[in-house]
């Protein structure tokens, strides 16, 4: 079976520093894997996706993510952080069977960023 | 805008009230999905269409709950019967894919948020 755990429910940075936002899968196949941010009043957003092309995912508003198949982690990431990237962000890994994928979400992790 | 649209976007109901949420899709978008999030919590697997078929349900989604797509277009949530538990957030997603091919990106719409007195 899929699952993802999103190993903080909180983050808080300030304005311009690293955001690093961490997510752990387990799947008993090669799995593809998405980060989607949840801003509120407003629908879940792709940032990237991995399926099974480079390990090194870059995304929308200069997120990216690793994917490290021995460590089973995809953990997102941003060089410097903005305000407007506060939100929830949602770590999913797919379950592809019968010709379909059912997204597996992460519990979310807030992102707080301050001034 | 031509994104994932619900309908409606916030409904207070009281318990044992029906009600029915509405999604229309992404116009040439043949699979659509239901996703339930709860608060604090991220969004859980409900059901599944394939244009008008409906190809999986989850555990989640007792006998009170139907959900249908009748012309492979739009499709409505049905709760009967509706309990404190039911309060949620109800997402609708859609994608398009070809068969035997997946992690296509699904399309979320804003949802429909209930509130069960």
């Amino acid at each position: 079976a899929q699952s993802v755990t999103q190993l903080d429910s909180h983050v808080s940075v300030s304005e311009g520093t690293p955001v690093l936002l961490r997510c752990n899968y387990s799947s008993s196949y090669s799995p593809s894997l998405f980060w989607y941010v949840q801003h509120p009043n407003k629908g879940l957003q792709l940032l990237l996706k991995y399926t099974s092309a480079a390990t090194l995912v870059k995304g929308i508003n200069g997120f990216e993510a690793e994917f490290k198949k021995s460590e089973t982690s995809f953990h997102l990431t941003k060089p410097s952080a903005h305000m407007s990237d506060a939100a929830e962000y949602f770590c999913v890994v797919t379950s592809f069977s019968g010709g379909y994928n059912k997204l597996i979400f992460g519990a979310g992790t807030r992102l707080a960023v301050h001034p | 805008d031509t994104g994932v649209s619900q309908d409606p976007r916030h409904k207070i109901t009281k318990r044992g009230q029906n009600v029915t949420f509405r999604c229309d899709p992404i116009s040439e978008h043949n699979r659509l999905y239901w996703y339930r999030q709860t608060l604090g919590q991220g969004p859980e697997f409900l059901t599944y269409f394939q244009n008008e078929a409906q190809l999986e349900k989850s555990r989640l989604l007792s006998d009170r709950f139907s959900a249908e797509r009748p012309k492979g277009s739009f499709s409505t949530l049905e709760i009967q019967r509706t309990e404190q538990g039911d309060s949620a957030m109800y997402l609708c997603a859609s994608s398009l894919a070809f068969e035997g091919q997946g992690a296509y990106e699904q399309f979320f719409g804003p949802g429909t948020r209930l509130t069960v007195l």
